[in-house]
């Protein structure tokens, strides 16, 4: 019954490569998220998608590339993978209702080691 | 424009004193507030959220904040430390009609001495 879920939980590749990480929730929510969490713990909002319709891009690389094949489901993928990618990223979820005061629910994080 | 500021990256308390992790923000609208643990290698968890019904908030494993709009705080506590409070904690705005906007403060890293 976990309600966000994220696959892998550890991810280890050499630069260069392709990767994904999955994320599916089963809450219900029509918005899902994509964070990225440094070693210093900070976390930065990537992507945010609402009904599968992209609402937040911030500036990341194009080589991140997310899709949400339907609600429930956004998948980040990866190309070309460097040093500095390597971190947690979080996939969250949250609803978008009349109400504003919906919290996001997150996944278990995935570490991504590059190197 | 929205932010949120912790003013203590890390906090030191010995067990069984009183745990304070301070929380200001700046918010266009009315916000909705959350704080958030993150316990070693896992997800973050909803301690508590303010939906304006009532400015003290009561969440889990004894904590608490208070909103106080006259000086744009959101102060988490709990009266008595545990071991297991020991985690990275993040404070988070979300302006309201804000279409899903979450903003994070950087966190702050509480250790409990025993």
């Amino acid at each position: 019954d976990t309600a966000v879920s994220q696959t892998p939980k550890y991810l280890v590749t050499q630069m260069g490569n392709d990767k994904s990480i999955k994320c599916e929730q089963n809450l219900g929510h029509d918005t899902m998220y994509w964070y990225k969490q440094d070693s210093k713990k900070f976390l930065k909002i990537m992507f945010s998608y609402n009904n599968k319709e992209l609402i937040i891009n911030e500036t990341v690389p194009n080589r991140f590339s997310p899709k949400s094949p339907d609600k429930a489901h956004l998948n980040l993928h990866i190309n070309s993978l460097e040093l500095g990618d390597s971190a947690v990223y979080f996939c969250a979820s949250s609803h978008h209702g009349s109400s504003s005061y919906n919290e996001q629910f997150f996944g278990p994080g995935t570490r991504l080691t590059v190197l | 424009a929205q932010s949120v500021t912790q003013l203590d990256s890390h906090v030191s308390v010995s067990e069984g004193t009183p745990v304070l992790l301070r929380c200001n923000y700046s918010s266009s609208y009315s916000p909705s507030l959350f704080w958030y643990v993150q316990h070693p290698n896992k997800g973050l968890q909803l301690l508590l959220k303010y939906t304006s019904a009532a400015t003290l908030v009561k969440g889990i494993n004894g904590f608490e904040a208070e909103f106080k709009k006259s000086e744009t705080s959101f102060h988490l506590t709990k009266p008595s430390a545990h071991m297991s409070d020991a985690a990275e904690y993040f404070c988070v705005v979300s302006p309201f009609k804000s279409g899903n906007q979450f903003y994070f403060g950087t966190g702050t890293s509480l250790t409990v001495i025993p």
